[in-house]
């Protein structure tokens, strides 16, 4: 199994211009994350996802769209590009989280590290 | 607002040695507690975790502290090795009504260093 398997793991944008993080994950895994990690802030949730045609919108979702349209792939599109979007992000997938007691780990790729300049 | 606060920010330590970084929670919701680890160019991966029925997990050289009353918890890495150097994530969740949440509310991160 690869696990989680995120794509490109380098970009450099320019202002403006639009991208998608890929994500995929092969471990049946029903819920799927987005973080972004900037230097000395640990990582934010931007959108979360609990099945596919399911999402949510976590802490920081502005300028992001996301899409579950299969269990397996969970893409991040950014649409214009800013400055601030520079940062590190990881996509993370779990089971289904059970009764109390069952909490299951995310399990993280490793990582898109994105530059807008 | 920031829910978990972690510290330290970095932290040197000798091999051989006991490596302690704390970390403060806010909301008494919170009941589940997980420790990460993360290698400079990967994700970060499950280390250790605890609820807060038990006042004390240990998981080979690696024993999370907890005190409720406080809100406070705490990771002991004894023994410390220069494979542990990694950055350190604390975080925590709350199993809500119906016994399922699953957002994790991440501290800042503690860089570890061990010197050999």
């Amino acid at each position: 199994n690869a696990g989680v398997t995120q794509t490109p793991k380098f970009r450099i944008l320019k202002i403006g211009q639009s991208m998608t993080l890929q994500c995929a994950q092969d471990m049946n895994h029903n819920y799927m994350y987005w973080y972004r990690q900037d230097p000395g802030m640990g990582l934010k949730l931007i959108y979360y996802s609990v099945g596919a045609g399911i999402t949510d919108k976590g802490e920081v979702p502005n300028g992001y769209n996301v899409s579950r349209s299969t269990t397996e792939d969970f893409p991040l599109r950014l649409e214009l590009a800013a400055p601030s979007q520079t940062s590190v992000y990881f996509c993370a997938s779990s089971y289904a989280q059970g009764r109390r007691g069952s909490n299951q780990p995310q399990h993280f790729g490793d990582g898109t590290r994105l530059s807008i300049l | 607002q920031q829910q978990v606060k972690q510290s330290p920010q970095s932290l040197i330590v000798q091999k051989g040695g006991i490596s302690i970084i704390n970390c403060a929670y806010e909301n008494t919701a919170f009941d589940y507690f997980p420790w990460y680890q993360q290698f400079p160019g990967k994700g970060p991966a499950l280390l250790i975790a605890i609820r807060p029925d038990v006042s004390e997990k240990k998981e080979g050289r690696f024993t999370i502290s907890f005190n409720k009353s406080a809100k406070q918890f705490s990771l002991h890495i004894m023994d410390s090795q220069p494979g542990d150097s990694a950055t350190y994530f604390c975080a925590a969740s709350e199993e809500s009504s119906g016994g399922s949440n699953y957002k994790l509310t991440f501290g800042k991160g503690t860089l570890l260093t061990v010197n050999p």
